[in-house]
C-alpha cells in the first residue's frame, strides 16, 4: 500500500519561499502522477500542480508564476516550492497520487497533510 | 477556470436515511467528475470517479450520477461513519473542487 508523508517548515515569513517535501513509501515515484493540493483552514481544496517522473509538470494557472514541483528519484521524494508567499498561502498542504498510472485527474492516495502558516 | 458549486452547504440527515448531494459545473465537464469524503483532521478520500464509478473499497451505498454540468452523490442509508464533508471535483480541465457539503446528524 503506497503511503505519502509531507514534511517541511510549519512557519514561513511573507515574501519568502515555502518548501515542502513528500516522501513516498510502498511504491516508486517513477510511475503515476504526483500532485500538491492545498486547503486553507476551514475552506475548500485547491490543486497546485503535478509532476511526472519524466520531468513533465503542469501547474494551476493561478499559481504557475510562483510554483515549482520537482523530483528526487534517488530518495523517492518530490517537492513543492512556492515563492513570494503571503498570508493567503496559509493552508494545509497535501501531496497526492493519481489513481491510475496516467493523468486521470483525480487523486487516489493522499498524505496526511501539513499546516503551513505564513506570518512574520 | 471551471467553477464548481455544491448544494446544500449543510445537509442534516438521520442515520439510516438517504442523503442526496448536488454538484454543478459552470460549463460541461462531460463525465470527468469525482467525489471525495473528508472527515475532520483527515485527508480527503476518493469515493467516485467518472461521475459514477466507485473507487476500490467504497461501499455500494455510495452512488454517483450525472453528466455535463449536473451531478449527484447519493448515500442510500447513512451510517455513523458517513457524517463528513463531501467535495466534488472536475478534471475535464485542470482540476477544480467545489466548496463542499457538510453532512451532519439530524
Amino acid at each position: 500500500q503506497v503511503q505519502l508523508q509531507e514534511s517541511g517548515p510549519g512557519l514561513v515569513k511573507p515574501s519568502e519561499t515555502l518548501s515542502l517535501t513528500c516522501t513516498v513509501s510502498g511504491g516508486s515515484i517513477s510511475s503515476y502522477y504526483w500532485s500538491w493540493i492545498r486547503q486553507p483552514p476551514g475552506k475548500g481544496l485547491q490543486w497546485i500542480g503535478y509532476m511526472y517522473y519524466s520531468g513533465s509538470t503542469n501547474y494551476n494557472p493561478s499559481l504557475k508564476s510562483r510554483v515549482t514541483i520537482s523530483e528526487d528519484t534517488s530518495k523517492n521524494q518530490f517537492s513543492l516550492n512556492l515563492s513570494s508567499v503571503t498570508a493567503a498561502d496559509t493552508a494545509v498542504y497535501y501531496c497526492a497520487r493519481s489513481y491510475y498510472d496516467f493523468w486521470s485527474g483525480y487523486f487516489g492516495y493522499w498524505g496526511q497533510g501539513t499546516l503551513v502558516t505564513v506570518s512574520s | 477556470e471551471i467553477v464548481m458549486t455544491q448544494s446544500p452547504a449543510t445537509l442534516s440527515v438521520s442515520p439510516g436515511e438517504r442523503a442526496t448531494l448536488s454538484c454543478r459545473a459552470s460549463q460541461s465537464v462531460s463525465s470527468n467528475l469525482a467525489w471525495y469524503q473528508q472527515k475532520p483532521g483527515q485527508a480527503p478520500r476518493l469515493l467516485i470517479y467518472g461521475a459514477s464509478t466507485r473507487a476500490t473499497g467504497i461501499p455500494a451505498r455510495f452512488s454517483g450520477s450525472g453528466s455535463g454540468t449536473e451531478f449527484t452523490l447519493t448515500i442510500s442509508s447513512l451510517q455513523s461513519e458517513d457524517f463528513a464533508v463531501y467535495y466534488c471535483q472536475q478534471y475535464n480541465n485542470w482540476p477544480t473542487f467545489g466548496p463542499g457539503t457538510k453532512v451532519d446528524i439530524k
